[in-house]
């Protein structure tokens, strides 16, 4: 099954500085999610982006999409400690309607 | 509004034993998911609803049953408990693409 796969697993950065996380999947998508994950809670949706977007902005987050290279990227400016968080990127099933999550990308901000 | 809401937060169990993981949703939404979350592993879907009275396997359905009689109400039933179906379990609804998670299960089997 199609799966996305973010890289890099674990960043840790300074408060202030930009985050980016990158997701790359192996078949044709409708759309690529994004979620956040705090610590020992539920996913919370941050941004969708459809095959035929190529970038999408919501606040301090923008996300690309190369459909060619099968690969998309979160960033996140001005990063902040209340980002501490770990970030999923999903894709859909083309065939049905599930959707599969990567193994995610766990970020630190150090205030 | 509640979103989604998940019963029980957190439960033990004997290997063998059974249990039913109780997920509902007050957003009318068609779609609903049970997944497992282990660490380093991401979310897997176990079981999802295209709607009330359907239900259909996911990537790892073996071990577990569902069940979807309420449009609201999504229901994961372990009959046999094993130590590998130690994880954290996450119910989501979604009314097409966006999902949204209840705030888990932290099951243990010992």
């Amino acid at each position: 099954s199609q799966q996305g796969e973010e890289d890099p697993q674990a960043l840790s950065i300074q408060e202030g500085e930009n985050a980016t996380m990158n997701c790359s999947y192996k078949t044709s998508i409708n759309n690529l999610q994004w979620y956040r994950q705090n610590s020992g809670r539920g996913l919370v949706h941050l941004i969708l982006i459809r095959s035929n977007e190529r970038e999408k902005h919501s606040g301090r987050l923008r996300v690309t999409l190369d459909t060619s290279k099968k690969s998309s990227s979160l960033l996140i400016t001005a990063s902040r400690a209340a980002d501490t968080a770990s970030y999923f990127c999903a894709t859909d099933d083309t065939g049905g309607f599930k959707t599969i999550f990567g193994a995610g990308t766990r970020l630190f901000v150090k205030a | 509004n509640a979103g989604v809401t998940q019963t029980p937060k957190f439960r033990v169990l004997k290997t063998g034993q059974s249990m039913t993981l109780l997920c509902a949703q007050d957003m009318n939404h068609e779609y609903m998911y049970w997944y497992r979350q282990d660490p380093g592993m991401g979310l897997r879907l176990i079981h999802y609803s295209v709607g009330e009275g359907t239900t259909a396997k996911g990537e790892v359905p073996d071990g577990y049953n569902v069940s979807r009689l309420k449009k609201q109400n999504f229901l994961l039933g372990l009959e046999s408990a094993a130590p590998s179906q130690t994880s954290v379990y996450f119910c989501a609804s979604s009314p097409r693409d966006t999902q949204y998670f209840g705030p888990g299960t932290r099951l243990t089997v010992l």
